[in-house]
């Protein structure tokens, strides 16, 4: 059974860069298909979904943060990653990672998720 | 990419059925059907109830169904018990995006 657990930094201050990383244990991130994505969710406030990418590589990104968002893959660490540039305070949320098969189309496995603040 | 619209907020006495919207659009609910629902318990992660509209993963409970009718979906739960308590978000998928409902927070009485 897959299971997944983010890491990063609890604090960024404005303007900065958000990394985050997420890894997949249980599996090979580059054995079959997945589908592996990030969402978040402010304190209070609903579920966000950021973007995923495909164990071939490619990505789709939510157009609000395209601009913003990059995700990658490392095969080697087992690992995908999360990176939002010129963070400000409205990014603070938790975030997940989260992936599914293509052909199920929703997310069946989540990670625990992991709290960032964004603050001087 | 507009968020989906549920109710803020339902309830329900144990042992009743309650039903949750979720409306959206032709060019996400109505287009596809790749609506899934999630129920999410204070201070945990989301839980996939829902996918395709109306399939349920196994372990999930029968008391737990989808439909969906032109842009709304819908989310059904019967026989209402204390521990369906939680926050619920349905979501819509397509090729290139997936796009959450504002969630809803149920109440049993």
């Amino acid at each position: 059974q897959v299971q997944l657990q983010e890491s990063g930094p609890g604090l960024v201050k404005p303007s900065q860069t958000l990394s985050l990383t997420c890894t997949v244990s249980g599996g090979s991130i580059s054995s079959g298909s997945y589908y592996w994505s990030w969402i978040r969710q402010p304190a209070g406030k609903g579920l966000e979904w950021i973007g995923r990418i495909y164990t071939s590589g490619s990505t789709n990104y939510n157009p609000s943060l395209k601009s913003r968002v990059t995700i990658s893959v490392d095969t080697s660490k087992n690992q995908f990653s999360l990176k939002l540039s010129s963070v400000t305070a409205a990014d603070t949320a938790v975030y997940y990672c989260a992936s599914h098969p293509p052909l199920l189309r929703a997310f069946d496995i989540w990670g625990q998720g992991t709290m960032v603040t964004v603050s001087s | 990419q507009s968020a989906l619209t549920q109710p803020a907020s339902v309830s329900g006495s144990p042992g009743q059925s309650i039903t949750i919207s979720c409306t959206g659009t032709s060019s996400d609910v109505g287009g596809y059907n790749y609506v899934s629902w999630y129920q999410q318990h204070p201070g945990k992660a989301p839980k996939l109830m829902i996918y395709e509209v109306s399939n349920r993963p196994s372990g999930v409970s029968n008391r737990f169904s989808g439909s969906k009718s032109g842009n709304t979906a819908s989310l059904t739960i019967s026989g209402l018990q204390a521990e369906d308590e939680a926050d619920y978000y349905c979501s819509s998928y397509t090729s290139s995006s997936t796009t959450f409902g504002g969630g809803t927070k149920l109440t049993v009485l």
